[in-house]
């Protein structure tokens, strides 16, 4: 699975669209780009994924570049209850497979 | 339908007492996943596995773990001998054997504490 890099550590205020960066240039055709979070304690949560296209569910968007070396998650209306650690993970979509996660990004909402 | 359920939520055990974790998949989910989440780190694969067979145990110590998927009844993982180093979160993870995307559904974790 492709190597991604995340900024360790993002603020934003209650209210505002939060935009978690990713960037992920050894990404390979068939590998999909995925979210998850872990919200204080918890099990990880699945956000969304997308293989080249836009993509935007009930609780986020996703921007992938057109050359998909990385890719942008949107909270759109942050909450105090978004405060979590963010992971961007790289893999492709077919085939039971583990997941690696990184360090990921924690992102704290402020009021 | 119920998510992945856990248990026990909180495990204590001393030096060199057994660990047992057990995670009961979300129900149509024959994919088993755990992974190991130490103090301020991140989450580390540990075991894949499908009912009665190990896929993938390449994030499993070599010694003194193991785990199980039965045919009935959830899957196991298992710690002999605890060490202090032991102490962590364990979290099990299930997908279903028809999805597309793989996502995997997290259970609340266990977290062990060794004395």
């Amino acid at each position: 699975d492709a190597k991604t890099t995340q900024p360790t550590s993002m603020d934003c205020a209650e209210g505002r669209a939060a935009n978690l960066p990713c960037n992920h240039s050894t990404i390979s055709g068939n590998e999909y780009v995925y979210w998850y979070r872990q919200i204080h304690s918890q099990g990880p949560q699945y956000i969304i994924h997308g293989l080249k296209n836009n993509e935007t569910n009930e609780m986020a968007s996703l921007i992938i570049t057109e050359d998909r070396k990385s890719s942008t998650l949107i909270l759109p209306h942050a909450t105090l209850r978004d405060t979590a650690v963010y992971y961007c993970i790289v893999r492709v979509a077919w085939g039971a497979q583990k997941l690696v996660f990184g360090q990921g990004t924690r992102l704290t909402i402020n009021p | 339908n119920a998510g992945v359920m856990q248990n026990p939520r909180h495990l204590v055990r001393r030096r060199g007492q057994e660990a047992r974790l057990r995670c009961s998949p979300m129900k149509g989910h024959s994919h088993v996943y755990w992974y190991r989440q130490l103090p301020e780190e991140g989450l580390k694969f540990m075991v894949y596995l499908q009912k009665e067979n190990i896929i993938d145990e390449s994030g499993m110590p070599k010694e003194r773990f193991s785990a199980e998927f039965p045919k009935e009844g959830p899957s196991i993982l298992r710690i002999q001998q605890v060490v202090r180093g032991d102490s962590a979160a364990y979290f099990c993870a299930s997908s279903p054997l028809e999805s597309s995307y793989n996502e995997q559904f997290f259970g609340p974790g266990t977290r062990l504490t060794v004395l």
